[in-house]
Order: structure tokens, then C-alpha cells, then sequence
């Protein structure tokens, strides 16, 4: 079975400091993905930063990286010099390569940036 | 543009009806989703369509119905058995292969009285 874990519910940082957002994997699929996504209170769901299981360096796009561990099977969103717009919820999301075109969701994150 | 559109935005309803929520893609996917958000709660997959002609249920599928009569589009039918209906309703699709992201569209907000 695959199943996300996020066990932070809410994050609070202060502006221009670096968080970090938790979230831990279980799957029995040999190759998979590891996504973040954003969601502001519009609702809308926004991509930020995508991990493969074969992947030997840590993704970064911008100020998002992934801290990957795989034998913790682990992968932490780290934002670093958090901005007042970063104040959303973040989901951790994994899709495998058995999982028939599946994406399995945590229950997400809520962070918020105080000035 | 490519990208995903789901209409309308903000749906009301009384209960007993059905109701039908539309998504389209142009981004030429071949796998749709469609999942339920209550507030401050995760996403729960309700229906998700591989192929035209093909869908499968997800976690919560009761209460709801799909169709993928075209690679286009997946609308999603709320029906009068679905206890809770009030949600907002998200759509999303992707090419295959575990390295793909999901491309979401901006979602339904679905109020049923």
C-alpha cells in the first residue's frame, strides 16, 4: 500500500527565514516520484518541486529544494527565505510505477509567514 | 494556452438534485482525476479515467459518477445518494509515468442546501 505522511498540520516562520516541511513515504514500488504542490486559499493547485526515487542529488527549483532521504524515506520541502505569498497549504504527493497512473496525497501542511 | 478548465467556479444546488461538474484539458493527458476537498483537509481521490471509455474508482466514489467519452474531457456527476455533497471539487490530469506531475484545474466549489 502507499501512504503519505505529513505530520505537521500547521508551520508559522518568520519572514525571510528558511522552514522546513515534513513528509514521510511508505510504498513497496521499486521506482517512484515524489511531488510538492502549493495551494494558496484560492484553491488552486500550483506544482513546485518533483523528486524521483533514482534521483542521487536533492531537486531544487528556486527557493524550494527537496531534502531526500530514501532509506528514511523521507522528503522535506525546504523554503528558504520565506516570503508573506509563501503562506498556504503544501501537500507531499507520490506516485509510483505499480500504482496504475495513481497519485497518493498527505493531508498537507498549513504554513504561515509572519512579517 | 494549454491547461485545464472546470466550470463553473461556484455551483449551488438544492438537495435531491443531481448535479454535473465539467473538466476539460487541452494538455493532451491521457490519465484524468477528480478529487474531493473538504475544508482543511487533504485531497480524497473519488474517480480517475487511464483511457477514453475507461475509469476506475477511487476512495470515495459512492454518491458520484464519471464518464471519458473523449481524451478532453471527464465530467463528474454528483448525485442525489452522495450524503454530503458540499465540497470543492478539484479536476486534474497527466501524461503516464511516475516522473509526470498532476496539472490541476482551479476547482468547483459545489454548495448543495
Amino acid at each position: 500500500a502507499q501512504k503519505i505522511t505529513q505530520t505537521q498540520p500547521g508551520m508559522f516562520v518568520q519572514e525571510k527565514e528558511a522552514v522546513t516541511l515534513d513528509c514521510t513515504y511508505d510504498t513497496s514500488d521499486q521506482s517512484y516520484g515524489l511531488f510538492w504542490y502549493k495551494q494558496p486559499s484560492s484553491g488552486e493547485m500550483i506544482f513546485l518541486i518533483y523528486q524521483g526515487s533514482y534521483d542521487e542529488q536533492n531537486a531544487t527549483e528556486g527557493r524550494y529544494s527537496l531534502n531526500f532521504q530514501k532509506a528514511r524515506k523521507s522528503a522535506n520541502l525546504v523554503i528558504s527565505a520565506s516570503q508573506l505569498g509563501d503562506s498556504a497549504m503544501y501537500f507531499c504527493a507520490m506516485r509510483g510505477d505499480n500504482t496504475g497512473n495513481q497519485f497518493y496525497f498527505g493531508t498537507g501542511t498549513s504554513l504561515t509567514v509572519i512579517p | 494556452d494549454g491547461g485545464i478548465t472546470q466550470s463553473p467556479k461556484y455551483l449551488f444546488r438544492k438537495e435531491g438534485q443531481n448535479v454535473t461538474l465539467s473538466c476539460e484539458q487541452n494538455l493532451n493527458h491521457d490519465a484524468m482525476y477528480w478529487y474531493r476537498q473538504d475544508p482543511g483537509q487533504g485531497l480524497r481521490l473519488i474517480y480517475y479515467s487511464q483511457i477514453v471509455n475507461d475509469f476506475q474508482k477511487g476512495d470515495i466514489a459512492e454518491g458520484y459518477s464519471v464518464s471519458r467519452e473523449k481524451k478532453e474531457s471527464f465530467p463528474l456527476t454528483v448525485t442525489s445518494a452522495q450524503k454530503n455533497p458540499t465540497a470543492f471539487y478539484l479536476c486534474a490530469s497527466a501524461f503516464p509515468g511516475q516522473d509526470r506531475q498532476q496539472y490541476f484545474g482551479p476547482g468547483t466549489r459545489l454548495t448543495v442546501t
